[in-house]
């Protein structure tokens, strides 16, 4: 099983500000299969990023994906308000094992 | 529009059995893979099992070989999670969510909850 390290556990940063998320794989993530998820309090999970660098379907662009490998970052170029949340990576190159991180809370400084 | 809704979750005993459904509508479900996820309270996301499009194909995380069953029926546009046995760690919220481009649209959750 492909272990997945998100760091760091939290991130306090003020809207306006650049946000970077990191995301380790324990092994390579076969075929770049890396995807990233928001969770707002009470919501269900929204994909943003998938294989890697791939907005999902209405994802605003100030969201990025980037990385090879083991390593993979999740970039927020400028905050808004509604982008405070815990954010999740996953891979599913090593399907039909499926593994996601243990999450990052991005909060407002 | 493309849906998922989750129903079947409670408040069960320890040992007791639940099965979980998965409603999806706005889309060809016969053409998908789904997955079970599940999220106990205050803590992230797991993947619990998947279902191939056809069902012949079913994988699950280690946890929980041999307690969860996931079937699917096509012709009701509707998932299944049959959970045997339940375990006070079982309790979560438990999502579906389609197969596509990792896991692309999801359901809002059906709570469960294993207390004597």
């Amino acid at each position: 099983e492909i272990v997945l390290t998100q760091s760091p556990g939290t991130l306090s940063l003020s809207p306006g500000e650049r946000a970077t998320l990191s995301c380790r794989a324990s092994q390579s993530v076969s075929r770049g299969y890396l995807a990233w998820y928001q969770q707002k309090p009470g919501q269900a999970p929204r994909l943003l990023i998938y294989g890697t660098s791939s907005r999902s379907t209405g994802i605003p662009d100030r969201f990025s994906g980037s990385g090879s490998g083991t390593d993979f970052t999740l970039t927020i170029s400028r905050l808004e308000p509604e982008d405070f949340a815990v954010y999740y990576c996953q891979q599913y190159g090593n399907s039909p094992r499926y593994s996601f991180g243990q999450g990052t809370r991005l909060e407002i400084k | 529009q493309v849906q998922l809704v989750e129903s079947g979750g409670g408040v069960v005993q320890p040992g007791r059995s639940l099965r979980l459904s998965c409603a999806a509508s706005g889309f060809t479900f016969s053409s998908y893979g789904i997955h079970w996820v599940r999220q106990a309270p205050g803590k992230g996301l797991e993947w619990v099992a998947v279902i191939w499009y056809d069902g012949n194909d079913k994988y699950y995380t280690d946890s929980v070989k041999g307690r969860f069953t996931i079937s699917r029926d096509n012709s009701k546009n509707t998932l299944y999670l049959q959970i045997n046995n339940l375990r006070v760690e079982d309790t979560a919220v438990y999502y579906c969510a389609r197969e596509g481009n990792s896991m692309d649209v999801w359901g809002q959750g059906t709570t469960v909850t294993v207390s004597s």
